[in-house]
């Protein structure tokens, strides 16, 4: 139980296009689900969290322009980049939270995308 | 606001040989512990929790960690090690930030399980 999907895998594209990532929570209902961002050999940055109907709230120094967020369901997440640059490149990791006794604190993460912006 | 520190950048090891891996974090009155693995290229696995109750937490692959209060510290541990073991291993903190609940990780330690 408890799986959290991300499409893509991997995503190569064009300085200045959009890339948008999925987030899927297959067996539960994610209240919360959390974006991060993960430099080589570096720990997980939060970029931003958010609930299912509601905006989502930005870490500090994260562009709410340029990381757009959606939560629109409580079994998907999106975050698209917009205007890429090569310094966008990155590996970014989702994870999704359910609510309850069980659910109430722990992450699930997703396999992680691999951006490439050339 | 919490922090989560874990001293050891990384641990090399041979097969088979026993691993600590440390972790401590700040104090707080509530505490909500976690350890993920991260294997490359892929993103974080849930190993173990500490939430509440037995300070003496068992997780996946023979992995387990014990919740130090006086310490205030979360090692993890695991009395023989696999080859397969090798990858990165992160200490998380489980904290409340503006209404939700957030994780504070640690930097991470890469464990590296020598033949």
């Amino acid at each position: 139980g408890a799986v959290v999907s991300q499409h893509p895998s991997w995503v190569i594209c064009k300085s200045g296009t959009s890339v948008k990532i999925e987030c899927r929570s297959l067996d539960f209902q994610a209240t919360t689900m959390f974006w991060y961002r993960q430099f080589p050999k570096q720990s997980l940055m939060l970029m931003a969290t958010s609930n299912e109907g509601s905006k989502a709230t930005y870490e500090q120094g994260v562009e709410k322009d340029k990381f757009l967020i959606n939560h629109a369901s409580l079994t998907l997440s999106t975050l698209t980049v917009t205007s890429a640059h090569p310094e966008d490149s990155s590996f970014y990791i989702c994870s999704a939270r359910g609510s309850g006794a069980g659910g109430g604190h722990t992450q699930y993460f997703g396999p992680g995308t691999r951006l490439t912006v050339l | 606001a919490q922090s989560v520190t874990q001293l050891d950048s990384q641990v090399p090891v041979f097969e088979e040989a026993p691993v600590e891996l440390r972790c401590n974090y700040s104090s707080s009155v509530s505490v909500y512990l976690f350890w993920y693995v991260q294997y490359p290229n892929q993103g974080l696995q849930l190993l173990l929790k500490y939430l509440s109750g037995s300070t003496l937490v068992k997780g996946i692959n023979g992995f387990e960690a014990e919740f130090n209060k006086s310490q205030t510290s979360f090692h993890l541990r695991k009395p023989s090690v696999h080859i397969s073991d090798t990858a990165e291993y992160f200490c998380a903190v489980s904290e409340k930030t503006s209404g939700t609940y957030k994780y504070i990780f640690g930097t991470g330690t890469r464990l590296k399980v020598l033949a």
